[in-house]
C-alpha cells in the first residue's frame, strides 16, 4: 500500500446524478492531485493542490469540482456528467508540489473505476 | 516545454529474459525522469527517479534505468525478468527550474512469458 486512499473503487452514476470521490492519504504530504486516466491515453493531470490552495487546473469541465478542506483530504465533486468521463480517477500525493527544483515523487492511490451511463 | 514518448505499446519477453522498456523526452532544461508501474486494477506505483548524479539508477524489485542525456533517453531495464513483472509501465518527466508538473507517457504493456 502507498499510504493514498481512495473510495469508492468503482462507481456507475447517470448523468443527471451527483456524486463525490474522496482520496486520503497519511503520508504527512503537503500536495495532491486529480489525474484522469483513460484508455489507450497518457495520464491527465486535472488539478494540483498544494498546501490546500489550488495551484493548477488543467482546463477541466465545470462538471468536475474538486475540494480539498486540508493536506490529507481531496475531494473531486461529479455533477452532470457525460460518457465520455467514463475513466479512472487516481489521486496522488507528494511532500510538496510548489517551487522550480521540486523533484519529489508522487504516490498513487489505487482509483475510483468510473462508469457514465 | 515537455514531453515524454514511449514507442513501444506493448513488449513480450520470455521468463528469465532481460527485458527493456523505452523511454524518450524532450524538455527545455535539465529533466527529472521517473518511471510507474501499473498493476491492474490498481494505482501508479513508483518504481525510480533519475534527478542527477549516476547515469545508472536502480530502483524498486530490481529494476534499473539508465538516463543517456545525449539520447535523451531513460529506458527502463532489468536483468532477468519473471512473470509477475507483467504490467503497465508509464515514464514521466518533469524539467529542472519548472513550475510544470509530471508529464507521463501513453505506457508501454510489458507481458512476460513462462
Amino acid at each position: 500500500e502507498t499510504g493514498v486512499t481512495q473510495t469508492p473503487r468503482h462507481l456507475v452514476m447517470g448523468m443527471t446524478n451527483k456524486k463525490s470521490l474522496k482520496c486520503e492519504q497519511h503520508l504527512g504530504h503537503n500536495a495532491m492531485y486529480w489525474y484522469k486516466q483513460s484508455a489507450k491515453k497518457p495520464l491527465e493531470l486535472m488539478f494540483v493542490y498544494n498546501f490546500k490552495e489550488q495551484t493548477e487546473n488543467n482546463s477541466v469541465p465545470s462538471r468536475f469540482s474538486p475540494e480539498c478542506p486540508n493536506s490529507s483530504h481531496l475531494f473531486l465533486h461529479l455533477h452532470t456528467l457525460q460518457p465520455e468521463d467514463s475513466a479512472l480517477y487516481l489521486c496522488a500525493s507528494s511532500q510538496d508540489a510548489g517551487g522550480p527544483t521540486q523533484q519529489e515523487t508522487q504516490y498513487f492511490g489505487p482509483g475510483t473505476r468510473l462508469l457514465v451511463l | 516545454a515537455q514531453s515524454v514518448a514511449q514507442p513501444e505499446d506493448q513488449v513480450n519477453v520470455a521468463e528469465g529474459n532481460p527485458l527493456t522498456v523505452k523511454c524518450t523526452y524532450s524538455v527545455s532544461g535539465n529533466p527529472y525522469l521517473f518511471w510507474y508501474v501499473q498493476y491492474p486494477n490498481r494505482g501508479l506505483q513508483f518504481l525510480l527517479k533519475y534527478i542527477t548524479g549516476d547515469n545508472l539508477v536502480k530502483g524498486s524489485y530490481g529494476f534499473e534505468a539508465e538516463f543517456n542525456k545525449s539520447q535523451t533517453s531513460f529506458h527502463l531495464k532489468k536483468p532477468s525478468a519473471l512473470v509477475s513483472d507483467s504490467a503497465l509501465y508509464f515514464c514521466a518527466v518533469r524539467v529542472s527550474g519548472s513550475a510544470r508538473q509530471l508529464t507521463f507517457g501513453s505506457g508501454t504493456q510489458l507481458t512476460v512469458l513462462p
